[in-house]
């Protein structure tokens, strides 16, 4: 079946510019997890969506990093006036469900990798 | 705050040889502990899992052992394959307002050469 995919798989921008990332998430999965990949390390999570609530965005580095999913599936992760460090590779994953008692397998798609110059 | 470190790498290993990779946590509750497995162009895959003390997750011949006296979650597989040529992230989870929220660490380059 298909997997989580993402788009575009690469951006080059130019500092300043708006951009926006998008995550198809595998059919029927309620949580959605955004992370931020920079070179050599490894993810760090920015933002997670049960449904379309947006639960916890402790992650997000500035308020120029805004995200949304308005009907439950589809999310996108926006940055606005991007700056160097924004550099990274984006990395969206989907869950069956991720609260109660147990953890469920996240399944992650093959990331956006934004270069700012 | 909650962390993971894991030894760097890159790892160079022969066929055949046998593999480990060292994971040790740092964290204020009682996490789920894991290992993530990602081939080049591809995103991270869950390679396995452990959720209490003593527990051993084990998939694909890799093996972690959930050591809670010394904080640890060490990744070895006996015999390793070219085909197991990626990066391996160790990670930590807790329940935190509801939802899981992994912690990962930097990530170990293992190479096998035939």
């Amino acid at each position: 079946g298909a997997g989580v995919s993402q788009s575009p798989r690469y951006k080059v921008a130019k500092r300043g510019q708006d951009v926006a990332l998008r995550c198809d998430p595998i059919s029927g999965h309620v949580s959605l997890f955004w992370y931020q990949q920079a070179l050599g390390q490894g993810p760090e999570f920015l933002t997670y969506f049960q449904n379309e609530a947006q639960l916890d965005k402790s992650g997000l580095p500035s308020d120029r990093f805004f995200a949304e999913r308005p009907e439950g599936s589809v999310s996108t992760l926006k940055i606005q006036r991007t700056q160097q460090e924004d550099s990274a590779v984006y990395l969206c994953a989907s869950s069956v469900y991720s609260g109660g008692i147990s953890y469920n397998e996240q399944f992650f798609g093959p990331g956006t990798r934004l270069t700012v110059l | 705050g909650d962390s993971v470190t894991q030894m760097e790498g890159p790892v160079t290993l022969s066929e055949e040889a046998c593999l480990t990779i060292n994971c040790t946590y740092t964290a204020t509750g009682y996490p789920s502990l894991f290992w993530y497995v990602q081939y080049p162009g591809e995103g991270l895959q869950l390679l396995l899992k452990a959720t209490k003390a003593d527990d051993k997750g084990s998939n694909k011949g890799f093996e972690a052992t959930y050591r809670k006296e010394t904080t640890s979650f060490h990744l070895e597989k006996g015999s390793v394959q070219v085909s197991d040529s990626a990066v391996y992230f160790c990670a930590l989870s807790l329940l935190s307002g509801g939802s899981y929220i992994p912690t990962f660490g930097r990530g170990t380059s293992l190479i096998v050469h035939p």
